[in-house]
């Protein structure tokens, strides 16, 4: 069966600094691969998403994620974090039939000034 | 609208009482999702409405669930006698309908049983 392991339930970072959050995806297929963020009281909003070529995918708010097949991995990075990206983030893969998510259970992330 | 709306934006209910909750999609989107956030099972699909096709109700955990869409834009999902561990955030997305189009998501009805 499809899945999506996020193996970080919390991270802290400090302001300015890099992240880097973990995603590994299980599917039989090609994989559609999404990144959404998600602030307190608010829906999600898609950063980026990986569909076919360009392995590193840009997205909003300065992510980047990169998709490597041999490690069933895309993970997410942004060089310089914000505390305003303070949020809870889910990896989703998307299936074939019906493009349904299938979401990670995502990891919150905490910026310390 | 701009985006994905839902109503209300919480719910209290007691126990054995029934609910509806209610999505509007973003104007033209044909594809719309019912997905549930709680802190047990994460997020999870719950049903899928295509344009006219049968809609794939895969993910409904129990027959109290139900959903339905008029006309091909406003969509409710009812939860009929409702249990505590209904107890969740609902989550509505609507996309274009072409294949792995973004889905746009609504901020959400938080319902809580008592």
């Amino acid at each position: 069966a499809q899945s999506v392991t996020q193996p970080d339930i919390h991270i802290t970072v400090s302001e300015g600094a890099s992240l880097e959050l973990r995603c590994n995806y299980s599917y039989g297929a090609t994989p559609y691969l999404f990144w959404y963020v998600q602030s307190p009281g608010q829906g999600l909003q898609l950063l980026l998403k990986y569909f076919s070529g360009d392995t590193l995918v840009q997205g909003i708010k300065g992510f980047e994620a990169e998709f490597k097949r041999s490690q069933s991995s895309f993970n997410l990075r942004k060089p310089s974090v914000h505390w305003s990206d303070a949020a809870e983030y889910f990896c989703a893969v998307g299936m074939e039939y019906g493009n349904k998510l299938v979401f990670g259970a995502g990891t919150i992330l905490r910026v310390k000034s | 609208g701009a985006g994905v709306s839902q109503s209300p934006s919480n719910k209290v209910t007691e126990k054995g009482k029934d609910v509806e909750l209610r999505c509007d999609p973003i104007s033209g989107h044909t594809a719309l999702y019912w997905y549930r956030q709680s802190l047990g099972q994460g997020l999870e699909f719950l049903i899928y409405f295509q344009g006219n096709s049968a809609p794939d109700k895969s993910g409904l955990p129990s027959d109290r669930f139900s959903a339905e869409r008029t006309g091909g834009s406003v969509s409710t999902l009812t939860i009929q006698r409702t249990q505590q561990e209904d107890s969740a955030v609902y989550l509505c997305a609507s996309s274009s309908g072409s294949y792995q189009e973004t889905q746009y998501f609504g901020p959400g009805t938080r319902l809580l049983v008592l």
